[in-house]
């Protein structure tokens, strides 16, 4: 099992350019998190599936959409990036409790 | 709105020290994870404690979980370097009756410095 994967590891955006974050688990979780941290501040939950089809916002959603058209997928789609998205990205997988992490993606927007 | 809040912030300490890290949250869960980040690395699951009481060892590092004082605490014993990382707690607020599609609320994370 490779557990979580996430691509790319490492981006450099310019402003205003778009990007799609990768997250796969192949474990068979129903639930699939978004994360951005920031220096300090711990991580904060960006979406959520709970499913196939289904996805919800979670505390910080502003600049960014998911999809989920797979169990196994979990996409991030950043539009028209800022400074403020200049962050460490995870993405982690739960069955019912403990949420297994990616190895992040470090984005930096210029 | 939940809120985890972890003390301190920064811990250095010296090899075959004891030293203790709280972690106080806001409102009642019984649903309470401790993870582990290795500089540049992802997050490692430590232990999950799932009711009042609960408490968990794996080698030097030992938590607890008192839902009353919504508090829990990582207690760390005779330090090696080996342990310096960062340490988060992170809640469930729907505890275990469920309702929160398992979403956790991260404290800022405590980095633990071991020194020789």
């Amino acid at each position: 099992n490779a557990g979580v994967t996430q691509t790319p590891k490492f981006r450099i955006l310019k402003i205003g350019q778009s990007m799609t974050l990768q997250c796969t688990q192949d474990m068979n979780h129903n639930y699939m998190y978004w994360y951005r941290q920031d220096p300090g501040m711990g991580l904060k939950l960006i979406y959520y599936s709970v499913g196939a089809g289904i996805t919800d916002k979670g505390e910080v959603p502003n600049g960014y959409n998911v999809s989920r058209s797979t169990t196994e997928d979990f996409p991030l789609r950043l539009e028209l990036a800022a400074p403020s998205q200049t962050s460490v990205y995870f993405c982690a997988s739960s069955l019912a409790g403990t949420q297994y992490f990616g190895p992040g993606t470090r984005l930096t927007v210029l | 709105e939940l809120k985890v809040e972890q003390n301190p912030l920064f811990l250095s300490m010296q090899e075959g020290k004891n030293y203790t890290i709280y972690c106080n949250y806001s409102t009642t869960s019984d649903r309470l994870y401790w993870y582990r980040q290795d500089p540049g690395k992802s997050l490692e699951s430590l232990f999950v404690l799932l009711s009042n009481g609960a408490v968990k060892q794996e080698g030097r590092l030992m938590a607890s979980l008192d839902t009353k004082a919504r508090l829990s605490t990582l207690h760390i014993t005779a330090a090696v370097h080996d342990l310096s990382a960062t340490y988060f707690c992170a809640v469930d607020k729907g505890g275990n009756s469920g309702g929160s599609n398992y979403k956790l609320t991260f404290g800022k994370g405590t980095l633990l410095t071991v020194n020789p």
